[in-house]
């Protein structure tokens, strides 16, 4: 398995607390993304990062922003959560990008209950 | 946005039929990856795709990526219960940005009863 633990892999939480799921690897990749996963919905792409304090948007950033500060961490934040963001989130990694052969690896997800 | 239109959205299988499935496109990409997502699991690379017309295989599975570069499909042979999951194809358009992976829907094999 590709070294990449997410943490929490669950948590249950309020609506309107902030809320902070990390991303941790150890195989120096520079590229990192979360997705979340939604039933009917597949994954979609929230936040990546093409390396440190380089981060841009997916297809569903709004209310959602990240951080990079090592390679090895990539932090995604719910700055006040809502229902809405009920989902499994899950973290991945590629060594490279889109035209030089990009292999996203995934980590084990958060679930994460907005209530 | 960009969008992949993944097909069947799931289907049956009896063990020893062949399966086959495809993402296609509305422009062109330059990367084609296939996915198997068991429950509970994060999903797992099965075969990764750069070249058009390319052919690659992976045991019983053989993927290839389409000549227009807007299409892909993934071909499992003889298959077996543990085939049974969720299947997805992922790709990076070739003008967009190169972190931009964007996932299809999902195909979902499951056994017949």
């Amino acid at each position: 398995d590709a070294g990449i633990t997410q943490s929490p892999r669950h948590k249950v939480t309020e609506t309107g607390t902030p809320v902070t799921l990390r991303c941790h690897q150890t195989e120096n990749h520079r590229y990192m993304y979360w997705y979340r996963q939604d039933p009917g919905h597949g994954l979609r792409l929230i936040h990546y990062s093409y390396g440190v304090k380089d981060t841009d948007k997916g297809e569903v950033s709004d209310g959602y922003s990240v951080s990079r500060s090592k390679t090895e961490d990539f932090l995604l934040t719910l700055e006040s959560a809502t229902s809405s963001q009920t989902s499994v989130y899950f973290c991945a990694i590629s060594e490279s990008g889109g035209s030089s052969g990009v292999r996203a690896f995934f980590g084990q997800g958060t679930r994460l209950t907005v209530v | 946005g960009q969008q992949l239109n993944q097909s069947p959205q799931s289907m049956f299988i009896q063990e020893g039929e062949d399966v086959s499935m495809n993402c296609t496109s509305s422009s062109i990409f330059n990367t084609w990856l296939w996915y198997k997502q068991d429950p509970g699991e994060g999903p797992v690379l099965l075969i990764a795709l750069y070249k058009a017309g390319e052919l690659t295989s992976n045991g019983r599975l053989t993927a290839q990526f389409g000549i227009t570069r807007k299409d892909s499909f993934l071909n499992i042979s003889a298959s077996i219960p543990s085939d049974v999951g969720i299947y997805f194809c992922a790709g990076t358009d070739y003008g967009g940005s190169q972190g931009n992976l964007i996932f299809g829907k999902g195909t979902k094999l499951s056994v017949k009863p």
